[in-house]
């Protein structure tokens, strides 16, 4: 069964202080691992998708980085607008594994 | 495109009615699925299908039923609603080969 963890929880952080979110994952083989972002009221919003531990992606001040175990989100000098829930998503290529498995999210606020 | 489209955005409903959750997508996407969102829970599961014709089950499917008689549409059937199904609903849609999911806009429903 795929199981993904996200941490912290919450975070709060002030304009420009940059940070970074994790995203712990146990699959029997990984077919993707995805990042969505989350604004209250509103359905998740693709981010990213990495396929192999050391890849990584760049999405203005997010950057997304992978390894066997982990991926972690990192926010380079924050801005208020990037206040949102982050969802992380895998899934495994075990037989019927079609949909993703989500964790719980990171709710982070960036405080101006 | 227009997406993924949900119907209606809000509902209100007496413990034991029925009601049926509209979703449809315009992009020819192969797998189409159905989540709840509560607080502190993420997302999970309802039921999901790969194609029409085609449904199974997720992590929390007692309660609803699916059908997929084509490509774009994808509804979710509360047969006799209960104070528990509370939640926030999301539909989402991918294809075969790129399994990033697209989300529609949400149907919050209150089971009174």
């Amino acid at each position: 069964e795929d199981q993904v963890t996200q941490s912290p929880e919450a975070l709060r952080l002030q304009e420009g202080e940059s940070s970074s979110l994790n995203c712990s994952y146990t699959v029997s083989g990984l077919r993707g691992l995805f990042w969505y972002r989350q604004d209250p009221g509103k359905g998740p919003e693709f981010l990213f998708t990495l396929y192999s531990a050391g890849e990584e992606k760049e999405k203005e001040r997010l950057k997304a980085t992978l390894t066997k175990k982990e991926s972690f989100l990192h926010i380079t000098a924050p801005k208020p607008e990037d206040s949102a829930t982050y969802l992380c998503a895998v899934q495994g290529t075990s037989g019927g594994s079609y949909i993703p498995t989500f964790g719980r999210g990171t709710s982070l606020i960036v405080h101006p | 495109n227009a997406g993924v489209t949900q119907t209606p955005k809000f509902q209100v409903l007496k413990t034991g009615q029925s009601m049926t959750l509209q979703c449809a997508q315009d992009m020819n996407h192969e797998y189409m699925s159905w989540y709840r969102q509560d607080p502190g829970m993420g997302l999970r599961l309802i039921h999901y299908s790969v194609g029409a014709g085609i449904t199974d089950q997720g992590e929390v499917p007692n309660g609803y039923n699916v059908s997929r008689s084509t490509t774009e549409d994808f509804p979710l059937r509360l047969l006799s609603a209960a104070p528990s199904q509370t939640s926030v609903y999301f539909c989402a849609s991918s294809g075969r080969e790129e399994h990033e999911q697209f989300f529609g806009p949400g149907t919050r429903l209150t089971v009174l």
